[in-house]
């Protein structure tokens, strides 16, 4: 059963970068047919799509945050990151990360929280 | 991008109680992609359903999924008091993926 698991820093100074790393365990990125996706969720507020990454390395990204955004596979084949640059108070969330795919349930992390506050 | 709207927004019920939720997209989403997570506070949303109408692994049987193109509904047989949570759908038929605003279901 594959797990996913959230990590970074908690509090991020506005205007730099917010950095995440999603590590997946029983299962590899580069297994076919799954897109390994980006989450947040405003305190008290709903879900928004980030974007994600194809098993061939392909993305897309929400295009509200597209100026902004990477996501990319980790030196460790069995993790993959966010990075959000120039953020402000807006980008305060929990983040999640999750496995798609059309023929399979998804799998999602617990979600960490991001402040951004100086 | 394609816009899910969820109704009714709150959704008062009592437990025993048949609910209702529609997720209504601006454009047809193909069955396999659409998905419905229910979330408590402070917990990673629960997958209930995807492609459209099959259940999650352990979810049970009161939770059904249907429709096509641009309608969906995810209905609860009988509210049990654990139910009571927000709801969400979400598509991931184009690009762009987009979740619903969410149905909150409440103890009436």
């Amino acid at each position: 059963q594959v797990k996913l698991q959230e990590s970074g820093p908690g509090l991020v100074k506005p205007s730099q970068t917010l950095s995440l790393t999603c590590t997946v365990s029983g299962g590899s990125i580069t297994s076919g047919g799954y897109y390994w996706s980006w989450i947040r969720q405003h305190p008290g507020k709903g879900l928004e799509w980030i974007g994600y990454i194809f098993y061939t390395g392909s993305t897309y990204y929400n295009p509200s945050l597209k100026s902004r955004l990477t996501i990319s596979v980790g030196m460790s084949k069995n993790q993959f990151s966010l990075k959000l640059s120039s953020v402000t108070d807006a980008d305060t969330a929990v983040y999640f990360c999750a496995r798609w795919s059309p023929t399979t349930e998804a799998s999602w992390g617990q979600g960490t929280l991001v402040a951004v506050s100086s | 991008e394609i816009v899910l709207t969820q109704s009714p927004a709150t959704l008062s019920l009592s437990p025993g109680e048949r609910a209702t939720l529609s997720c209504r997209a601006s454009q047809a989403v193909n069955s396999p992609y659409l998905v419905w997570y229910q979330q408590k506070p402070g917990q990673a949303p629960r997958l209930l359903i995807y492609g459209s109408f099959r259940r999650a692994t352990g979810i049970p049987d009161r939770f059904s999924g249907s429709g096509s193109g641009t309608d969906f509904t995810l209905t609860i047989s009988r509210l049990e008091p654990e139910d009571f949570a927000v709801y969400y759908c979400q598509q991931c038929g184009s690009s762009a993926w987009t979740f619903g605003q969410g149905t909150r279901v409440e103890i009436q």
